[in-house]
């Protein structure tokens, strides 16, 4: 069970390339999230789901697409990276049993965009 | 939408002495879910300890206790008997009891130095 995987753990961009940030889970959560993680202001919610199919905008989802075409797969896209998207960001999963708390974090992948 | 707030960005505490780390929020729910993560270096959040807002109880976990205070909407954390290893950054996060997902509001976060 490896729980929330992420890839890559480092990446450097260039102003104005595209990349994909894979986030994958192995727990069957129905819940997937990316946050981003920057200096003084906690982690800021970017876009979720809550199931294959279903996805919807968090508080800062310029700049970034996703998809969920599997339970198990929730990529992050960046279609023209831009140093504002300089940050560390992080997937998550979570059942949709009730009264279950924890959000599982992967290791996080910190992007720097030149 | 709900706020969390964290007043103090860096706090530092003796060893094997008590520490409390400061959390308000604003909602206008009356049911959720509150929680105190912790981040070391090496990036990984990790839950410390949870709370139920129905729960009039603290929660206890270990040597990490709550002071949940909801009318005055706080959250704090105490971390008695300081470790080394317990130095990281300390998150405060808020998540509805409500709707279809689980997502968090978190606060900016608290430093926490143990001095040995």
């Amino acid at each position: 069970n490896a729980g929330v995987t992420q890839t890559p753990k480092f990446q450097v961009l260039k102003t104005g390339q595209s990349m994909t940030l894979q986030c994958a889970q192995d727990m069957n959560h129905e819940y997937m999230s990316w946050y981003r993680q920057d200096p003084g202001m906690g982690l800021r919610l970017i876009h979720y789901s809550v199931g294959a199919g279903i996805t919807d905008q968090g508080e800062v989802p310029n700049g970034y697409n996703v998809s969920r075409s599997t339970t198990e797969d929730f990529p992050l896209r960046l279609l023209s990276a831009a140093p504002s998207q300089t940050s560390v960001y992080f997937c998550a999963s979570s059942s949709r049993l009730a009264h279950t708390y924890e959000q599982y974090f992967g290791p996080g992948t910190r992007l720097t965009v030149t | 939408a709900q706020t969390v707030t964290q007043s103090q960005p860096e706090m530092s505490v003796q060893e094997a002495e008590t520490v409390t780390l400061s959390c308000t929020y604003d909602t206008s729910e009356s049911d959720y879910y509150l929680f105190w993560y912790k981040q070391p270096p090496s990036r990984q959040m990790i839950l410390v300890i949870r709370q139920e807002a129905y729960k009039q109880q603290n929660a206890t976990e270990n040597r990490f206790s709550v002071n949940f205070q909801k009318a005055a909407k706080s959250f704090s954390l105490k971390i008695s008997d300081s470790q080394l290893g317990d130095a990281a950054m300390y998150f405060c996060a808020y998540r509805s009891a409500g709707g279809s997902a689980r997502q968090l509001t978190f606060g900016s976060g608290t430093q926490l130095t143990v001095l040995p």
